[in-house]
């Protein structure tokens, strides 16, 4: 399958702070998701972003699929921004299944 | 706003008995998925159901797993004879077909404990 690499693993910040998280995919894909796990284990939907840019409030995220690489951008993190932040890619090869990255644990202090 | 439903939210069982985890997904999705996330880890794809037949599965859905669309709104998961290291957070995701319809969406997980 598709390999996914996240960094970084782990990332705490001070509110107010911006941030960048990175994936990494192995091959050509038809889909790319960025999630949030909150503290109750819900996958949130944040941005479905195959190629392209989007921004939805604080948050924006870019995939460069000829480079095979997604950035997440968070700008002014709260402490409700604290979870893991998973990069998800799929491809009709493989019946559009997502294969996960490890995520990116954060922590948003006050 | 439609949304993905799982039931139970939280199941406990003994090892070797039967479990079945249930899905409603959302209402015109044609694709259905089962993933599943040990404590700590990341999220793992199991199976996904298009057309009322499997479309893929991965090596850790072995004969041990079944799925199932018993009617035009569920979609089940069964595990045969549990196992304590089939204990996770068992999420059910749907999506549509063709350009942003291939997004997922996902439930709110069912977590299972097996003892």
């Amino acid at each position: 399958g598709i390999q996914v690499e996240q960094s970084p693993p782990d990332l705490i910040l001070q509110e107010g702070a911006n941030s960048t998280l990175r994936c990494n995919f192995s091959d050509s894909v038809n889909n790319l998701q960025w999630f949030h796990q909150n503290p109750w284990g819900q996958l949130i939907n944040l941005f479905y972003i195959p190629s392209g840019t989007k921004q939805n409030g604080r948050l924006s995220a870019t995939t460069v699929a000829t480079e095979r690489y997604s950035l997440l951008y968070i700008s002014s993190s709260q402490t409700t921004d604290s979870g893991v932040y998973f990069c998800a890619v799929g491809n009709s090869n493989s019946g559009y299944a997502l294969n996960f990255g490890k995520g990116t644990s954060l922590l948003v202090t006050p | 706003e439609p949304e993905v439903t799982q039931t139970p939210s939280h199941q406990v069982t003994q090892m070797g008995q039967e479990v079945i985890l249930r899905c409603v997904p959302i209402s015109n999705h044609l694709y259905f998925y089962w993933y599943r996330q040990i404590l700590g880890q990341k999220v793992e794809f199991l199976v996904s159901f298009y057309n009322n037949e499997i479309s893929e599965k991965s090596e850790i859905f072995d004969d041990q797993f079944s799925v199932e669309r018993p009617d035009g709104s569920n979609f089940t998961l069964k595990i045969r004879s549990t196992k304590l290291e089939d204990s996770a957070m068992y999420f059910c995701a749907s999506s549509g077909t063709s350009g942003s319809g291939y997004e997922q969406f996902f439930g709110p997980g069912t977590r299972l404990t097996v003892l």
